[in-house]
């Protein structure tokens, strides 16, 4: 089975503080997605990336940045939290077949951000 | 933009009662389409998918989808919910162009046993 973690399941943060969310997956995903999830509003794509240090913009990535170092892990950082950053943040990854079609994505438990 | 469009926030239905959830997509060109689902306390996780060939496709629990490219629509369906399905779906494209995925707003089901 595909396995996806986060580092954190429940996180409360200051306005202004740096915050880094870590994600791992253990399944040689070339794929990798950060997302948040509000009611209502659905998954919204923060940023994404299909290979080692490369990344891509999603459709929300202001106040966002992330990182690819390794293939097996993606993080997301919040240069400096704010208040409107409080939200479930779910990390995803999927692979790419030999016709070059992305597959399913593969989800994480979520990390529950609380900005103060 | 990509868009998915999810016709129903909120369904409420009796155990046993048939199920479809409405969903929409705008992009005309080759897309990869999904019902994700989450259950309680628990991961996203896939439902069914359609990439090409048969229209009807079939996921896990009894539940299928349909795929109509002139209606743009991928309709989640099961002919006999049950109290467990209790969860909140997600409908999903991925435009193959764009290299990304969207997601629809979600539609929570309530199963009244």
């Amino acid at each position: 089975d595909v396995k996806v973690t986060q580092s954190s399941r429940y996180l409360v943060k200051r306005t202004g503080e740096k915050v880094f969310l870590e994600c791992v997956q253990d399944m040689d995903h070339e794929n990798m997605f950060w997302y948040r999830q509000d009611p209502g509003l659905g998954l919204r794509l923060i940023y994404f990336s299909y290979d080692v240090k490369m990344k891509e913009k999603g459709d929300i990535p202001e106040g966002y940045s992330v990182s690819r170092e390794k293939k097996e892990r993606f993080s997301l950082i919040l240069e400096s939290a704010s208040t409107n950053q409080t939200s479930m943040y779910l990390c995803a990854s999927s692979f790419t077949t030999a016709g070059a079609r992305r597959t399913e994505q593969y989800f994480g438990p979520g990390t529950r951000l609380t900005v103060t | 933009a990509q868009s998915v469009s999810q016709h129903n926030h909120h369904v409420i239905l009796s155990e046993a009662a048939s199920l479809e959830l409405g969903c929409n997509y705008s992009y005309g060109g080759t897309v990869n389409l999904f019902w994700y689902v989450q259950y309680p306390g628990q991961h996203l996780q896939l439902l069914l998918k359609y990439f090409s060939g048969d229209p009807l496709v079939k996921g896990i629990k009894g539940f299928e989808a349909e795929f109509i490219k002139s209606k743009f629509s991928f309709n989640l369906r099961k002919p006999s919910v049950q109290w467990s399905d209790t969860a909140e779906y997600f409908c999903a494209s991925y435009n193959t162009n764009a290299g990304k995925s969207t997601f629809g707003d979600g539609t929570t089901l309530t199963v009244k046993p």
